[in-house]
């Protein structure tokens, strides 16, 4: 069935490094990947996607790649900052006639000041 | 504009009851999708209605089901509690059609069964 596995569970990083989270899907079909950053307590909220057309998509100090051939994508953070610490997750979905996404299992960043 | 709006936040039922949890999408929006939230399990898919329409349906049990109404409002229910049903219940909305655009998810109904 449609999957998404998403390493590391849990990443520590020092501020100012990088940190970098990977997920692999299943479907074929999937085209639309977003990420979604989850601070504790709070609803997760879209922090970048990107599309099957594209290999890779920057967002200031984020950026996604992909490779569809592999079917993998990931979600690179650099200069972390205390504020990034949370839990992040990956998705995969088709692009059109349907918001189902399926979601990993999601990945706990701490960035230690 | 308002955000995704859930109601109620915290619910603690007894097993073998059931509940119902609303969610209200930004307006304009006509997709609802419905999520559970369980440590160690990320965001499972519920079910997913566009235009009252259900148009795709998670592997739950036949005990959770869900509804639109035409105002896009949208409400699931979950008959026969377990206390395996304790997660946080979390909905989102989508302005378009399907898919490519970003779904905006509410704060979440966190269901406690004893």
């Amino acid at each position: 069935g449609e999957n998404v596995e998403q390493h590391p569970s849990t990443l520590s990083v020092q501020e100012g490094d990088s940190a970098v989270i990977k997920c692999t899907y299943s479907d074929s079909a999937s085209n639309y990947f977003p990420w979604y950053k989850q601070e504790l307590g709070k609803r997760p909220q879209l922090i970048i996607d990107i599309r099957s057309n594209v290999g890779e998509k920057k967002d200031q100090r984020i950026a996604v790649t992909l490779n569809k051939t592999a079917k993998h994508f990931s979600l690179h953070i650099t200069e972390t900052q205390p504020e990034d610490s949370a839990v992040y997750f990956c998705a995969a979905g088709p692009s059109s006639g349907t918001y189902k996404y399926i979601f990993g299992t999601g990945t706990r960043l701490k960035v230690l000041a | 504009k308002a955000g995704v709006t859930q109601t109620p936040r915290y619910l603690i039922k007894t097993r073998g009851q059931q509940v119902t949890l609303s969610c209200s999408p930004i307006s304009g929006h006509r997709s609802v999708s419905w999520y559970q939230q369980t440590p160690g399990q990320g965001l499972q898919f519920l079910f997913e209605y566009f235009s009252e329409t259900q148009r795709n349906k998670g592997n739950f049990p036949g005990r959770f089901s869900g509804r639109q109404f035409s105002n896009s409002r949208s409400e699931m229910n979950v008959s026969t509690l377990e206390l395996g049903d304790s997660a946080l219940y979390l909905c989102a909305s989508s302005w378009g059609t399907g898919g490519n655009t970003e779904a905006f998810f509410g704060q979440g109904t966190r269901l406690t069964v004893v």
